[in-house]
């Protein structure tokens, strides 16, 4: 079935070190990838986005890079921050519609 | 506020008792959706709106669960007779876009539901 999983359960980063969050997704019709950031208490916040005629795109210390070959999905984040730390989560969407699917999400510790 | 917001933000309810969770979303927002994240899990769809239409309700897990959104804005999810695997954060989220376009979604904070 359609499933989007996460390789690294837990990363803890030096302040100041870049970040690279890694996620699989198995359905090849995906067409739409988003990274959500989630902090305690707090509903998924959107970082960025990319679709799937694209492999890679650029925000602000955040990279998203997509490897539909191997069907993976990756977050870089420069120069990490204490305010990065979160629950990282990428999501999926088909063509077909609206329906968004999460991977179990990776947290990230930024240590001072 | 320009965000998506949910109320009441706890509810705590005894098991068999009837609930109904509310979302506002972003004005002139389109498409609505419910999901329901377990602890330590990533959220998981429930159900999805393109304005008053609810286009999909796969993802309820029985038919205790209902969502509406009869002017096509706010919308209420009710649980019926709570059973204790109901406890989770009901997650909200709207998009500008509807059909097969291709938009983030914007998430609430969600209602934390515990059934003791």
């Amino acid at each position: 079935g359609e499933s989007v999983g996460l390789h690294l359960p837990t990363l803890s980063v030096q302040e100041g070190d870049n970040s690279i969050i890694n996620c699989a997704y198995s359905n090849s019709a995906s067409d739409y990838f988003i990274w959500y950031k989630q902090e305690s208490g707090k509903g998924p916040q959107f970082i960025i986005d990319i679709r799937s005629n694209m492999d890679k795109r650029q925000g602000q210390r955040v990279t998203v890079l997509l490897n539909k070959t191997v069907k993976h999905l990756s977050l870089q984040i420069a120069a990490t921050q204490p305010g990065d730390s979160a629950v990282y989560f990428c999501a999926e969407m088909g063509a077909a519609g609206n329906k968004l699917t999460f991977g179990g999400g990776t947290r990230v510790l930024v240590k001072p | 506020g320009a965000g998506v917001s949910q109320s009441p933000r706890y509810k705590v309810a005894k098991r068999g008792q009837d609930v109904a969770l509310r979302c506002d979303p972003i004005s002139g927002h389109v498409s609505l959706f419910w999901y329901q994240q377990a602890l330590g899990q990533g959220p998981e769809f429930l159900t999805y709106f393109q304005n008053e239409a609810q286009l999909d309700k796969s993802g309820l897990p029985s038919d205790r669960f209902f969502a509406e959104r009869p002017e096509g804005s706010v919308s209420t999810l009710k649980i019926q007779r709570t059973q204790q695997e109901d406890s989770a954060v009901y997650l909200c989220a709207s998009s500008l876009v509807s059909g097969t376009g291709m938009a983030p979604l914007h998430f609430g904070n969600g209602t934390r539901l515990t059934v003791t």
